[in-house]
């Protein structure tokens, strides 16, 4: 039982180029989410699912897609990454009913 | 959406003392509070929490109190160590989305 795995660990991209941060979990958690954690801000909720084909928008949205086509997996996609998404990206699971979150150990993502 | 405002965004204690740390939050619907604890380089992880229909929750050195009334809630921990020295996050959650607080850097000094 691995928990929550996120891919890759770092990450350092050029304005304009696209990449996809990948989240696994292997405990059959119906929801998953995606925060991103920046200095003095705490924790932001990107985007979320409450189970596979269901996706929606957290507080801060733009700039990122996320599709859910199956159970375990909730990828998160830079279109056309800016230096604004520099930041270190969390992606979470749970069961819908229990509420309690478990986190990965995250990625960290600079844009230059 | 949901506000949640945490203070205090620092706090230094010797160690055994008490710390206590503070959330408000805005929207009445929101129904579970949970506290996460994040150390350097890891993800948070959940160490206690509390739902709507209790006021209080003791789990060793660790307790949240919550009052509806006055929409806020409280991170006890009693006799702290070293090892409590990490940055502690409250949440607020009125439907499936999760509003964090701005966290708080406990240190726990030796």
């Amino acid at each position: 039982n691995a928990g929550v795995t996120q891919t890759p660990k770092f990450q350092v991209l050029k304005t304009g180029q696209s990449m996809t941060l990948q989240c696994a979990q292997d405990m059959n958690h119906e929801y998953m989410s995606w925060y991103r954690q920046d200095p003095g801000m705490g924790l932001r909720l990107i985007h979320y699912s409450v189970g596979a084909g269901i996706t929606d928008q957290g507080e801060v949205p733009n700039g990122y897609n996320v599709s859910r086509s199956t159970t375990e997996d909730f990828p998160l996609r830079l279109l056309s990454a800016a230096p604004s998404q520099t930041s270190v990206y969390f992606c979470a699971s749970s069961f819908l009913r229990e509420n309690i979150q478990y986190f990965g150990a995250g990625t960290r993502l600079s844009v230059l | 959406g949901e506000n949640v405002e945490q203070h205090p965004s620092t706090l230094s204690v010797q160690e055994g003392d008490s710390a206590v740390i503070k959330c408000t939050y805005s929207d009445s619907a929101s129904n579970y509070f949970p506290w996460y604890k994040q150390e350097l380089g890891k993800g948070p992880q959940l160490i206690i929490d509390i739902r709507s229909n209790v006021g209080e929750k003791k789990d060793q050195r660790i307790a949240v109190t919550l009052n509806k009334t006055a929409k806020h809630f409280s991170l006890h921990i009693t006799e702290t160590q070293p090892e409590d020295s990490a940055v502690y996050f409250c949440a607020a959650t009125p439907s499936n989305q999760f509003y964090f607080g701005t966290g708080t850097s406990l240190t726990v000094i030796p």
